[in-house]
């Protein structure tokens, strides 16, 4: 597709209900990046990964946040048994380079999901 | 503990009135600040500065580089109410990290 795409665009989760967030990166996109952003802050760095590999997973918050790129394309970013501190706009971006930090001219963020638990 | 501090948090002002939006940061192994407008969710790419005094220019809006006083601004001129949004200053370094962002409401 054109751009990052994301999905659901809104999901609203009972408290301790598990969520699957995705990410369909621009293709051919090698790098691909998950924030999270609470109301009011700026986007918080979870995890990246170049192609299928997680190189950095330094930021997801705790053991229930999981991410996977299995075929180096799509991603998803899952939350399990969900907690309303983990409501927030989860943010998918990707690159067309390699590298942590670049090819960041042409980091394309998605139009997020927003998580509401409840 | 690095960080990105931007200012002021907010601002409201009327058309055609010129803001400065501040970045501050202190980031190990610094490579380039970045600046992004959020509306809605999205945010979409503005600048990119990694040489100090080399102002980017794009219509009303230019950006500089400050590398020994570790700060970068963003100025709009002749705002319109269509700059309404969220200004994100990022910075990257051994990791990528963004200020909290500047919320900019225009007037009619």
């Amino acid at each position: 597709g054109a751009g990052v795409s994301q999905s659901p665009r809104y999901k609203v989760a009972k408290r301790g209900q598990d969520v699957a967030l995705r990410c369909d990166p621009i293709s051919g996109h090698v790098s691909l990046f998950w924030y999270q952003q609470a109301l009011g802050q700026g986007p918080e760095f979870l995890t990246y990964f170049q192609n299928e590999a997680q190189l950095d997973k330094s930021g997801l918050p705790s053991d229930r946040f999981f991410a996977e790129r299995p075929e180096g394309s799509v991603s998803t970013l899952k939350i399990q048994r969900t907690q309303q501190e983990d409501s927030a706009v989860y943010l998918c971006a990707s690159s067309p380079g390699g590298g942590r930090t670049s090819g960041l001219y042409g980091y394309t963020f998605g139009s997020g999901t927003r998580l509401t638990v409840v | 503990e690095d960080k990105v501090v931007q200012s002021p948090l907010s601002l409201v002002v009327h058309e055609g009135d010129t803001v400065t939006l501040n970045c501050s940061y202190e980031v190990t192994n610094f490579r380039s600040l970045l600046w992004y407008k959020q509306e809605k969710k999205a945010p979409t790419f503005l600048f990119m500065l990694t040489s100090s005094g080399i102002e980017k220019k794009s219509g009303r809006l230019s950006s500089i580089l400050d590398k020994k006083e570790l700060f970068s601004i963003l100025n709009i001129t002749a705002t319109q109410t269509g700059d309404s949004a969220i200004y994100l200053c990022a910075v990257t370094g051994n990791q990528f990290y963004f200020g909290t962002g500047t919320s900019l409401t225009v007037i009619p």
